[in-house]
């Protein structure tokens, strides 16, 4: 079955940075896109980044463009979160999910990761 | 960047009602609209996509209809693990974005 584990969350001073991972199982890898979805405590789902199936096709959410970068390593079936000049309202519980669409996406999120959470205090 | 909006914010329902749902776009997303539940402790799963197909495994309880910028997600009969909060997100452009969500008490 699919399965979307996510790593890399902690707790991390401001500005500093962090890498998440998020290891997939159970379908190809390679034929799919893949979204990092936020959500801070007690509040809504914020769309964070979304990869095509080769990494040539990427987009953002406004609130991370310049200071995170998505990746992907189709040999090891892993999506990577590259977090950088951090802030407190990137504390969150960072979400991968699969769309529903092969290739370059344009879907709905079919399965989704159980999260990692990075909070960002001084 | 298209705003989604939901109502209502809080729905409280008896077991085996009805509970209407509510989802606006603030442009037309065509039919490119899916709806997410979240149950608490849980991360969220996909309920309906393209507006009103059921995703694998989601009873038939489950239903979304509309098109454009209004759209609807009906639990027929509502049970006791339905106890969620519901969020709708438009695939239509870029960025992708969601709803506030409505969270659905069990009166």
């Amino acid at each position: 079955q699919v399965q979307l584990v996510e790593s890399g969350g902690g707790v991390v001073h401001p500005g500093r940075s962090l890498r998440l991972s998020c290891a997939a199982s159970g379908f190809t890898f390679s034929s799919y896109g893949i979204h990092w979805v936020r959500q801070a405590p007690g509040k809504g789902l914020e769309w964070v980044a979304f990869i095509g199936f080769d990494g040539s096709n990427k987009y953002y959410a406004d609130s991370v463009k310049g200071r995170f970068t998505i990746s992907r390593d189709n040999s090891k079936n892993t999506l990577y979160l590259q977090m950088n000049s951090l802030r407190a309202e990137d504390s969150a519980i960072y979400y991968c999910a699969r769309d529903i669409l092969s290739s370059d996406g344009g879907g709905s999120l079919d399965h989704w990761g159980q999260g990692t959470l990075v909070t960002v205090s001084s | 960047e298209i705003v989604m909006t939901q109502s209502p914010a809080t729905l409280s329902v008896s077991p085996g009602e009805r509970a209407i749902l509510s989802c606006r776009a603030s442009q037309s997303v065509s039919s490119k609209l899916a709806w997410y539940r979240q149950k608490p402790g849980q991360a969220p799963g996909l309920l309906i996509y393209d507006t009103s197909t059921r995703a694998t495994g989601i009873p038939a309880r489950f239903s979304g209809s509309g098109s454009g910028t209004e759209f609807t997600l009906t639990i027929s009969s509502l049970q006791s693990e339905d106890l969620a909060v519901y969020y709708c997100q438009q695939y239509d452009n870029w960025p992708l974005t969601f709803g506030p969500g409505t969270k659905v008490d069990i009166k």
